[in-house]
């Protein structure tokens, strides 16, 4: 079984239309992130979070909000989706420290109308 | 000026070629580097960490100069499997909100061709 898992994998979406994507991991660690990828403009950070009760937002959070459920789940949400959040959408969890690697989730494709 | 910037390409390379990729970053403060491997569609995967004195896996070798704020990528001896957009990533890692944030790259893109 996979490490990190999102949900839905594929999401077509409306204008105005409240969503959740939801990622669940089971290596254990405390740090989590929500990113986007566009084409042209790389992997964006939304949020991320270091632990339960931590929060961040990161250099792209206008239009989102983040919930960190337990230790293994971090969803994301789109409040009012709007057509320029059609993106690729990537969860990835951490452990601590500088240099620990990020393992991503399959990602979510998530296209808004 | 980006905090991390790649050459976007594409390179076109045939198989066994040598080819090298180029990394610049702007917070002289940053503490870690990587390179990740990304195939179309699919999620990031990390190749590999970048260390000050240079380190090498089979056919890749990654390189940093601190100085100059410049990582490199050589890849040897070609394969139609390397074929893929590699990101070059950084880790600020000093205090506060910054530890732990990765800053990707917009990727370079490989193919390799028989």
């Amino acid at each position: 079984d996979a490490d990190v898992t999102q949900t839905p994998r594929n999401r077509i979406t409306k204008t105005g239309k409240r969503i959740m994507l939801e990622c669940s991991q089971t290596k254990g660690h405390d740090r989590m992130y929500w990113y986007r990828q566009d084409p042209g403009l790389g992997l964006r950070l939304i949020y991320y979070s270091f632990d339960v009760k931590d929060i961040n937002k990161g250099e792209i959070s206008d239009g989102y909000s983040v919930s960190r459920q337990a230790q293994a789940k971090f969803s994301l949400s789109l409040e009012s989706a709007i057509p320029n959040q059609t993106a690729l959408y990537f969860c990835a969890t951490s452990g601590s420290g500088i240099g620990y690697e990020q393992f991503f989730g399959p990602g979510t494709r998530l296209t808004v109308l | 000026r980006k905090e991390v910037e790649q050459d976007p390409g594409p390179f076109n390379v045939p198989e066994g070629a040598t080819v090298a990729f180029n990394c610049t970053y702007s917070n002289s403060a940053s503490q870690s580097f990587f390179w990740y491997r990304q195939d179309c569609r699919k999620e990031p995967k990390l190749l590999m960490s970048v260390y000050s004195s240079g380190n090498e896996d089979g056919r890749f070798t990654a390189q940093l100069n601190r100085a100059s704020q410049y990582i490199s990528l050589l890849i040897r001896d070609s394969k139609l499997s390397d074929s893929a957009t590699y990101l070059c990533v950084v880790n600020i890692g000093y205090g506060g909100t910054s530890y732990g944030k990765l800053t990707f790259g917009q990727g370079t893109i490989l193919t390799v061709h028989p």
